[in-house]
């Protein structure tokens, strides 16, 4: 069985500060880890994959993530936020060929 | 990376009519599609899983005579609302997984917002 946990359902920064949004998984496989994004009333857009290659992986947009897996973490970073970063954004599992497990998702806020 | 196309982005339709929702693979073949569903609010929950040339398999609670999945080509699959409601109003998107340097990797559509009025 696999899982996806998203610690925070909502989380507001200031413009131009950090940004952490936390995800936990499970899973019986060696996981394949992805983060998207979603902004409103658009599809999904991949920021970033981990496929057992670097533990620390960059995406698009200045985000990363870490791969933890002592922690079985994969919290997704940026160092500084922009107001088009207000977005949703999911953490996704799947060891190969099962099936997608989404997180509920991080609604991500931005203060200008 | 590969594409995946979802047509339309968005429809309006009237109760007890049909809608029905494509989703192509562009660059790449896919045997399997997925179908998901997402409440406000909340995150995508899958519906169904896509096969090219066999019968669609649905996850509990998802009433096949009502959402009808055709796989006819391994660059196309289509989801047909049968006889909407206004419950029936949600966001779908579509998914197809392209396997390649090791590892798979799951491409969405941009989804289609269905409205029931």
């Amino acid at each position: 069985a696999q899982s996806v946990t998203q610690l925070d359902s909502h989380v507001s920064v200031s413009e131009g500060t950090p940004v952490l949004l936390r995800c936990n998984y499970s899973s019986s496989y060696s996981p394949s880890l992805f983060w998207y994004v979603q902004h409103p009333n658009k599809g999904l857009q991949l920021l970033l994959k981990y496929t057992s290659a670097a533990t620390l992986v960059k995406g698009i947009n200045g985000f990363e993530a870490e791969f933890k897996k002592s922690e079985t973490s994969f919290h997704l970073t940026k160092p500084s936020a922009h107001m088009s970063d207000a977005a949703e954004y999911f953490c996704v599992v799947y060891g190969g060929y099962q099936k997608v497990t989404f997180g509920i998702g991080t609604k991500l806020q931005v203060i200008p | 990376g590969a594409v995946v196309s979802q047509h339309p982005s968005w429809v309006i339709c009237k109760s007890g009519t049909s809608v029905k929702i494509e989703c192509r693979s562009l660059d790449f073949q896919a045997t399997t599609m997925f179908w998901y569903r997402q409440f406000p609010k909340q995150s995508l929950m899958l519906m169904a899983t896509s096969n090219e040339g066999s019968k669609a398999t649905y996850e509990q609670g998802v009433e096949k005579d009502k959402f009808l999945i055709n796989h006819a080509s391994l660059t196309l699959s289509t989801l047909t609302v049968t006889s909407a409601h206004p419950e029936d109003s949600s966001f779908y998107i579509c998914s197809a997984r392209e396997y390649r340097g090791g590892s798979t990797e799951a491409f969405f559509g941009q989804g289609t917002r269905l409205t029931v009025v």
